[in-house]
């Protein structure tokens, strides 16, 4: 089974700026499997990215995923208060899936 | 548009049984793959069980093998946990999440049902 580590566990940053997020594997993801959610409080998951690098319907362009093999990434390119949430990714190439156990992002 | 409702949480005496319900619409269900995934109070996310579209594929966490069944039922557009022998540590809310056209990664989510082990 794959275990995906995120890193930084919690962050603080100010609007404009740009993050990256990391999710590393303990073995290769087949076809690049990987997903990204944004969780913010008292709501359900809402899928950012799959296939590494592809945005889901309506996730605007300031959201890019990229990454193979073991190292992936989230990037804000540009951050906003409404940003503010929990990130996490998840595998899906292998069996089982699974998440990572998420990074928090604060807007200061 | 997609919606998925889930109902049948609730507080329950550990060793207890419980039946989640996931009403979908919106979207051809019997073609997508389903999952359960829970998330404890203020914890991550964690994978239950998924099921493929005609049933003949069911998978499960090693947390709750043996204990819980996934079930769906294409002509009304529902799927289904059966937990028995509930345990304290299976306290969490229960979301039921829709597989993507291309992989099983989760494009769409309910709002989750809270199920309680307590005694």
């Amino acid at each position: 089974e794959i275990v995906l580590t995120q890193s930084p566990g919690t962050l603080s940053l100010s609007s404009g700026e740009r993050v990256t997020l990391s999710c590393r594997a303990t073995q290769s993801v087949r076809s690049s499997s990987l997903a990204w959610y944004q969780q913010k409080p008292g709501q359900a998951p809402r899928l950012l990215i799959y296939g590494a690098s592809s945005r889901a319907t309506g996730i605007p362009d300031r959201f890019s995923g990229s990454g193979s093999g073991t190292d992936f990434t989230l990037t804000i390119s540009r951050l906003e208060p409404e940003d503010s949430a929990v990130y996490y990714c998840q595998a899906y190439g292998n069996s089982p899936i699974t998440f990572g156990q998420g990074t928090r992002l604060e807007i200061k | 548009e997609v919606q998925l409702v889930e109902s049948g949480g609730g507080l329950v005496q550990p060793g207890r049984s419980l039946r989640l319900s996931c009403a979908a619409s919106g979207f051809g269900f019997g073609g997508y793959a389903m999952y359960w995934v829970r998330q404890a109070p203020g914890k991550g996310l964690e994978w239950v069980s998924g099921i493929r579209w005609n049933s003949d594929t069911t998978e499960y966490a090693d947390s709750v093998r043996g204990r819980f069944t996934i079930s769906r039922d294409n002509a009304k557009n529902s799927l289904y946990l059966q937990m028995d022998s509930l345990r304290v540590e299976d306290t969490a809310l229960y979301y039921c999440a829709k597989t993507g056209p291309s992989g099983h990664y989760f494009d769409y989510w309910g709002q989750g049902t809270l199920v309680t082990v307590s005694s």
